[in-house]
């Protein structure tokens, strides 16, 4: 069965600081995708970023960055010189190749207090 | 920029009732999307839709959902006989390419409440 773990439940961390949110999935396909998605206190849902299995490139987007190491079947998401404005819950997701069994984290707080 | 849109904004039903939520995705998208979220819980999936067609669908997604495309812009998600809890917050999303980049474009939510 599919699984994904975020660990960090909430993080408070001052502006400026880097923060790094785990992320550990269980999956026995070879085969599958892993998501990253954020959610500010406006409910929203912006979608970050999507990753497939066979593409082990770490990424880097502006401020984000995101570490896949399927070796250790993790893909943790990390904000460089956050800001207030990245406060919100962030939550990663799992589904296999065609889609089936999407499985999201439980989410992690990200506080970023001024 | 594009967006994804959705109808009503919020919508209290008795327990019992028929609720359609309505989403329309980006124009050139093929591939759309419901979600829902139980207050303060995570994200859950529901069902994708593609060439008018479910292409997956989770456990949640029993006979009680359907979804449907009418009219080639719309895409809703139809709830039979709505339960208690059924009251979350309903995503819908569709997904396209920016660049070489599949991204997914996500609705503001429909919040439902049945009672």
């Amino acid at each position: 069965a599919q699984k994904v773990t975020q660990a960090q439940t909430e993080i408070s961390v001052v502006e400026k600081e880097d923060v790094t949110l785990d992320c550990v999935y269980e999956t026995r396909d070879t085969t599958y995708y892993l998501f990253w998605y954020k959610q500010p206190p406006s409910g929203e849902l912006v979608f970050l970023i999507r990753r497939n299995s066979f593409d082990e490139q770490n990424e880097i987007s502006g401020r984000y960055s995101w570490n896949f190491q399927k070796s250790t079947s993790s893909f943790n998401f990390t904000i460089t010189a956050s800001q207030v404005v990245d406060s919100a819950v962030y939550f990663c997701a799992l589904s296999d190749d065609y889609g089936q069994n999407f499985v999201f984290g439980p989410g992690t707080r990200l506080s970023v207090l001024p | 920029e594009p967006e994804v849109t959705q109808t009503p904004s919020h919508q209290v039903t008795q327990m019992g009732q028929e609720v359609i939520l309505r989403c329309v995705p980006i124009s050139n998208h093929l591939y759309f999307y419901w979600y829902r979220q139980i207050l303060g819980q995570k994200v859950e999936f529901l069902v994708s839709f593609y060439n008018n067609e479910i292409s997956e669908k989770s456990e949640i997604f029993d006979d009680q959902f359907s979804v449907e495309r009418p009219d080639g812009s719309n895409f809703t998600l139809k709830i039979r006989s709505t339960k208690l809890e059924d009251s979350a917050m309903y995503f819908c999303a569709s997904s396209g390419y920016s660049g070489s980049q599949e991204t997914q474009y996500f609705g503001p939510g429909t919040r439902l409440l049945v009672l």
